[in-house]
C-alpha cells in the first residue's frame, strides 16, 4: 500500500522559512516523479512543484520560483520542499503526491501539512 | 499557463439524478485531463485520468469524456456519498492547473 506522510508545517512569520518533508513507502520511490501541491483555506487546488526520479529535473509554479526548492533523497524515500520568504498567500495545506508513471496526475496523496503564515 | 474553467461552480441535485460537470481549457490539452473528488478535510481522490479512463476502484457511475478543450464528468445516478467538491486538472503542460472546483450538494 502506498503511503505518503508529510511533516514540517506550522505557524511562521512573514519572511520566514520552513522545510516540509514527505516520507514515502509501499512503492519503489526512486522510480517516480514526485510533486507538491497546495490548497489555501476554502480555496482550490494548486500544483506547486515536481521533481524527476533522480532529482535532475525540477519544475515550479511561477509564483514560487526562487523562493521554493524541491529536493529528494532516494536513500531515505523522502521528498522535501524548502520554502523561503514566506508570504501570507502561501498559507495552505501542502500535499505531497506521487506522479503517475504515465503523466502528472495523482492517485496517491499524503494527508497534508498546514502552513500558516502570520505575524 | 493553461487556464481551466469549470461549470457550474455549485450544483444541487437529487439522489438518482444524472449530473454533468464541464471543464474547459484555454488551449488544447489533447486527452491530458484528470478529475478528482474531494471531501471536506480530506485529500483529493482520483476518479478519471486521460479524460475518460476510470481509476481502479472508482464506481462505474462516474465517467469522463472530451478531447482538446472541452471535457465532462458525468455521474449517471447520484448517490448520497457523492456529496463533495470536484476538480479537473490538466497535465498537458507546466504549470499543471486545476479548475476552480464544482461543489455538489444533494437535495
Amino acid at each position: 500500500e502506498v503511503q505518503l506522510v508529510e511533516s514540517g508545517g506550522g505557524l511562521v512569520q512573514p519572511g520566514g522559512s520552513l522545510r516540509l518533508s514527505c516520507a514515502a513507502s509501499g512503492f519503489t520511490f526512486s522510480s517516480f516523479w514526485m510533486s507538491w501541491l497546495r490548497q489555501a483555506p476554502g480555496k482550490g487546488l494548486e500544483w506547486v512543484a515536481n521533481i524527476h526520479q533522480n532529482g535532475g529535473e525540477r519544475f515550479y509554479l511561477d509564483s514560487v520560483k526562487g523562493r521554493f526548492t524541491i529536493s529528494r533523497d532516494n536513500a531515505k524515500n523522502s521528498v522535501y520542499l524548502q520554502i523561503h520568504s514566506l508570504r501570507a498567500e502561501d498559507t495552505a495545506v501542502y500535499y505531497c503526491a506521487r506522479d503517475d508513471s504515465s503523466g502528472s496526475y495523482y492517485a496517491d496523496w499524503g494527508q497534508g501539512t498546514l502552513v500558516t503564515v502570520s505575524s | 499557463d493553461i487556464q481551466m474553467t469549470q461549470s457550474p461552480s455549485t450544483l444541487s441535485a437529487s439522489v438518482g439524478d444524472r449530473v454533468t460537470i464541464t471543464c474547459r481549457a484555454s488551449e488544447t490539452i489533447y486527452r491530458w485531463l484528470a478529475w478528482y473528488q474531494q471531501k471536506p478535510g480530506k485529500a483529493p481522490k482520483l476518479l478519471i485520468y486521460k479524460a475518460s479512463s476510470l481509476e481502479s476502484g472508482v464506481p462505474s457511475r462516474f465517467s469522463g469524456s472530451g478531447y482538446g478543450t472541452e471535457f465532462t464528468l458525468t455521474i449517471s445516478s447520484l448517490q448520497p456519498d457523492d456529496l463533495a467538491t470536484y476538480y479537473c486538472q490538466q497535465y498537458s503542460s507546466y504549470s499543471y492547473t486545476f479548475g476552480q472546483g464544482t461543489k455538489l450538494d444533494i437535495k
